[in-house]
């Protein structure tokens, strides 16, 4: 499958906790986005890397939380001292091939998403 | 600020009859417009994008949505609804980093 990865599926912590997701984007692509869906809403930008360079934070993504990109390749999203309010599906998507000017209207390749429960 | 808008919680129609699921949007500038669907347990799909030209784009699944400037709208259609087109569907509009600017999400129950 070379489509977008997300693991675990699944995470359950107690609060206070700290929790990573790792993101493995479609091979070669330049752009890899975060987002976070709660029950009943659409997915809302989280923050997104060029590369290995992160670009742009949402103001969503409050000191708790952190990403990272090494060498451009797989992402980590790492929550410090889970809250219950940070129950939600993680979706990462990746777009724009290596190579390729980035264009503005690619479309976003998205994973099956992360989903935590705060207990 | 960019924004998108889907009125409509959740769509009911019946097998073999034409759908359409609204969107309605804001935006300063070219809108580029999308839509995704997403199955249960499963990540979200891409079905179609506007970028510019023809204003009936055709997508994946036999999907096609109706750009209208003056109503700012972007209406996702299918002549023939199927029963595994049961799903939540979302528009959204790219916003200023490349990110998309999702709707709620309309659910679709198709039924037999």
């Amino acid at each position: 499958d070379t489509g977008v990865s997300q693991n675990p599926r699944h995470k359950i912590t107690k609060r206070g906790q700290n929790v990573t997701f790792r993101c493995d984007p479609i091979s070669e692509h330049n752009r890899l986005y975060w987002y976070r869906q709660t029950l009943g809403q659409g997915p809302e930008f989280l923050t997104y890397f060029q590369n290995e360079a992160q670009l742009e934070k949402s103001r969503l993504l409050s000191d708790r939380f952190s990403a990272e990109r090494p060498k451009g390749s797989f992402s980590t999203l790492e929550i410090q001292r889970t809250e219950q309010g940070d129950s939600a599906m993680y979706l990462c998507a990746s777009s724009t091939p290596s190579g390729q000017v980035f264009i503005s209207y690619n479309e976003q390749f998205f994973g099956p998403g992360t989903r935590l429960t705060v207990l | 600020a960019q924004s998108v808008a889907q009125p409509e919680d959740q769509v009911n129609v019946a097998e073999g009859n034409p759908l359409t699921v609204k969107c309605t949007y804001s935006v300063s500038g070219n809108p580029y417009l999308f839509w995704y669907v997403q199955y249960p347990n499963r990540g979200l799909q891409f079905l179609l994008k506007y970028i510019t030209g023809d204003n009936l784009v055709k997508g994946s699944y036999g999907f096609e949505a109706e750009f209208n400037k003056s109503q700012t709208s972007f209406h996702l259609k299918k002549p023939s609804a199927l029963v595994s087109d049961s799903a939540l569907y979302f528009c959204a509009v790219r916003g200023s980093q490349g990110n998309l600017i999702f709707g709620k999400g309309t659910k679709l129950s198709v039924k037999p």
